[in-house]
């Protein structure tokens, strides 16, 4: 299967500090690819829609000002967590998929889990 | 009603049983169906993916689809310890490569 490699994969900051996560396809070019978060013993919340060229569209209640996607190139994203709090520690994980029709699978990078103290 | 929905369980299977595993969705959700295996603490992995009506068989895996009732199972036989792990069903939604979760079935393989 195509893979999607995630960095870093789990990270510690201080609280008002921002943290920069990078999504790479590493075998295939992404037009598109898909940021989520996930809290303990929660699903996958769909968190922003990143889109190679132009401005990422963000699921309701994501705060696009804090949550900033940079989609550079057709195999990089990268999410920013801006001035990161405690309540925003969580799992992140990006997702890809290799074409746009409705068969085609997302495939995950490894996550980032974030901790904010 | 969610726009894919599955039943949290958890879901106990003794060892070397089937473990069924539903998903119902609702009309905003397109044709094709995924099921990802996510163990604790890591990324979901693609299990199966299914886009007819019927069955697809991919070793101790069944993937159903049954389109007029709008429900999609997985269906895990001779279970292992090592299947335990929580499943997540997926549909695309509005755009066409964008998915759409289920909060996931965990199930728990006893020995």
């Amino acid at each position: 299967g195509a893979v999607v490699s995630q960095h870093p994969s789990w990270v510690i900051c201080k609280s008002g500090t921002s943290v920069k996560i990078e999504c790479r396809s590493l075998d295939f070019q992404a037009t598109t690819m898909f940021w989520y978060r996930q809290f303990p013993k929660q699903s996958l919340m769909l968190m922003a829609t990143s889109n190679e060229g132009s401005k990422a569209t963000y699921e309701q209640g994501v705060e696009k000002d804090k949550f900033l996607i940079n989609h550079a190139s057709l195999t990089l994203s990268t999410l920013t967590v801006t001035s990161a709090h405690p309540e925003d520690s969580s799992f992140y994980i990006c997702s890809a998929s290799r074409d746009f029709d409705l068969n085609t699978e997302a495939f995950f990078g490894q996550g980032t889990r974030l901790t904010v103290v | 009603q969610k726009e894919v929905e599955q039943n949290s369980g958890p879901l106990s299977v003794p060892e070397g049983a089937i473990a069924s595993l539903n998903c119902t969705y609702s009309d905003r959700v397109s044709q094709s169906f995924f099921w990802y295996r996510q163990y604790s603490g890591k990324s979901p992995e693609l299990i199966m993916s299914i886009y007819s009506n019927g069955d697809k068989e991919d070793g101790r895996f069944t993937a159903q689809l049954n389109k007029a009732s709008q429900y999609v199972s997985l269906l895990i036989r001779d279970s292992q310890p090592s299947d335990s792990a929580t499943y997540l069903c997926a549909g695309h939604t509005g755009t066409a490569s964008k998915l759409t979760f289920g909060t996931g079935t965990r199930l728990q393989v006893t020995l």
